[in-house]
């Protein structure tokens, strides 16, 4: 096990379009966080998972936007009827409790 | 709310020269302040991670400091070459709250 792993890097969609992407962290952390990052900003806290728990998730997460880590492995976060705000790059990582964060190389999405 | 500032946005150097980087946090009631490297269109590299407890942390080139009563940390890098172009961000953890806080970041460039 390499490292954190996202599926697909790079998703064109058009506005209305529903698209899901993948996080698979690595196999012994138990918490998993989603962050948004778009043009020229840092990343922002999206949601964050201990084990299979969604523990917190940030006002930024629209109602069009759920998460899900079913079995306390890898995670999905899927967008509904996406909208052209929504082009960013969507980072996932994964820690052992109050240690580094490992961020997987991120899903850019593009909204036309 | 915790926001965390970096100043400048850019910065060009000459290779060989050292530099520092600036990070600035509103709440110092800090759990842990973590230095992230990224490569354009890539995910977050963990540089150094400094809990509230220390003052500065170290690997290779790179020195991180910490001041929580100035809400303050910088970044030093000695010997700069051109492969340390890139974005440099600042992240803070408070107590009681699993996200990060990212800064913009500021976009290094190393001239060879």
């Amino acid at each position: 096990d390499t490292g954190v792993s996202q599926d697909p890097r790079h998703k064109i969609t058009k506005r209305g379009q529903n698209v899901t992407f993948r996080c698979d962290p690595i196999s012994e952390h138990n918490r998993l966080y989603w962050y948004r990052q778009t043009l020229g900003q840092g990343p922002e806290f999206l949601t964050y998972f201990q084990n299979e728990a969604q523990l917190e998730k940030s006002r930024l997460l629209s109602d069009r936007f759920s998460a899900e880590r079913p079995k306390g492995s890898f995670s999905t976060l899927e967008i509904q009827r996406t909208e052209q705000g929504d082009s960013a790059m969507y980072l996932c990582a994964s820690t052992p409790p109050a240690n580094v964060l490992t961020f997987g190389a991120g899903s850019r999405l593009t909204v036309l | 709310k915790q926001e965390v500032t970096q100043i400048p946005a850019a910065l060009s150097v000459p290779e060989g020269e050292n530099l520092v980087l600036n990070c600035s946090f509103t709440d110092s009631a800090i759990y842990n302040l973590q230095w992230f490297r990224q490569d354009p269109g890539k995910g977050l590299t963990s540089l150094l991670l400094i809990q509230s407890s220390q003052r500065e942390q170290t690997s290779g080139r790179l020195n991180a400091s910490l001041d929580k009563s100035s809400g303050r940390s910088t970044l030093y890098i000695a010997a700069s070459q051109p492969g340390d172009s890139a974005t440099y961000l600042c992240a803070v953890r408070v107590f009681g709250n699993e996200k990060l806080t990212f800064g913009t970041g500021t976009r290094l460039t190393i001239i060879p």
